[in-house]
């Protein structure tokens, strides 16, 4: 059974900094990975999606990185806002779209002001 | 991009009674939608997949008879909590699958058994 693990599971930093928040998966036969971000009392905001052929996802200031074979995968936010304070959750799926997500606990997020 | 959308966002009920949850997929069709459940500080958690006229596939540890799936068509999902009770009372959120690469999630829906 697929079990996905966040470390941190939070975090508070000042605004500015360089984050990683890290996601590791039991099972490497992945069909993608994906990076969402949740607000509080909020449903879900996909950031970043890796097929499991790829390396890394770009998007903004995100940066998403896939090592499949050793089942990891870690979120960079370059230069921290407030606005990005909130939960970051890692889901993988094995069968594709059509399969169920298995999703980490999350981080929790905050950057201060 | 493709939205879906889920009624009511937030109901609160009585231990006993039972509440119907929409999931709709507004600007496309979705074949397979997905009920997942969040309780407070826990992840999301696959509770049943649903495929258009036909039954739901159920995670082990879910009752299908208390969490009843209805996928009647293409762009609507429903799920059905009977008999609640305050054990239930969690975060639902349904996801569809536009049989291309991702699923789309709707906003959620918080329930609250009294």
């Amino acid at each position: 059974k697929q079990e996905v693990t966040q470390i941190p599971a939070a975090l508070s930093v000042p605004e500015g900094e360089n984050l990683v928040l890290n996601c590791s998966f039991t099972d490497s036969a992945i069909y993608n990975l994906q990076w969402f971000r949740q607000d509080p009392g909020k449903g879900l905001t996909s950031l970043l999606l890796i097929q499991s052929s790829q390396r890394e996802q770009t998007s903004g200031r995100l940066n998403a990185s896939l090592d499949k074979s050793s089942g990891r995968s870690t979120l960079y936010i370059a230069a921290s806002q407030p606005g990005d304070s909130a939960t970051y959750l890692c889901a993988v799926t094995s069968g594709g779209g059509a399969d169920g997500l298995t999703f980490g606990k999350g981080t929790h997020l905050i950057i201060q002001p | 991009g493709a939205v879906v959308s889920q009624h009511p966002s937030w109901v609160i009920c009585k231990s006993g009674t039972s509440v119907k949850i929409e999931c709709r997929s507004l600007d496309f069709q979705a074949t397979t939608m997905f009920w997942y459940r969040q309780f407070p500080k826990q992840s999301l958690m696959l509770m049943a997949t649903s495929n258009e006229g036909s039954k739901a596939t159920y995670e082990q540890g879910v009752e299908k008879d208390k969490f009843l799936i209805n996928h009647a068509s293409l762009t609507l999902s429903t799920l059905t909590v009977t008999s609640a009770h305050p054990e239930d009372s969690s975060f639902y959120i349904c996801s569809a699958w536009d049989s291309q690469e991702t699923q789309y999630f709707g906003p959620g829906t918080r329930l609250l058994v009294l």
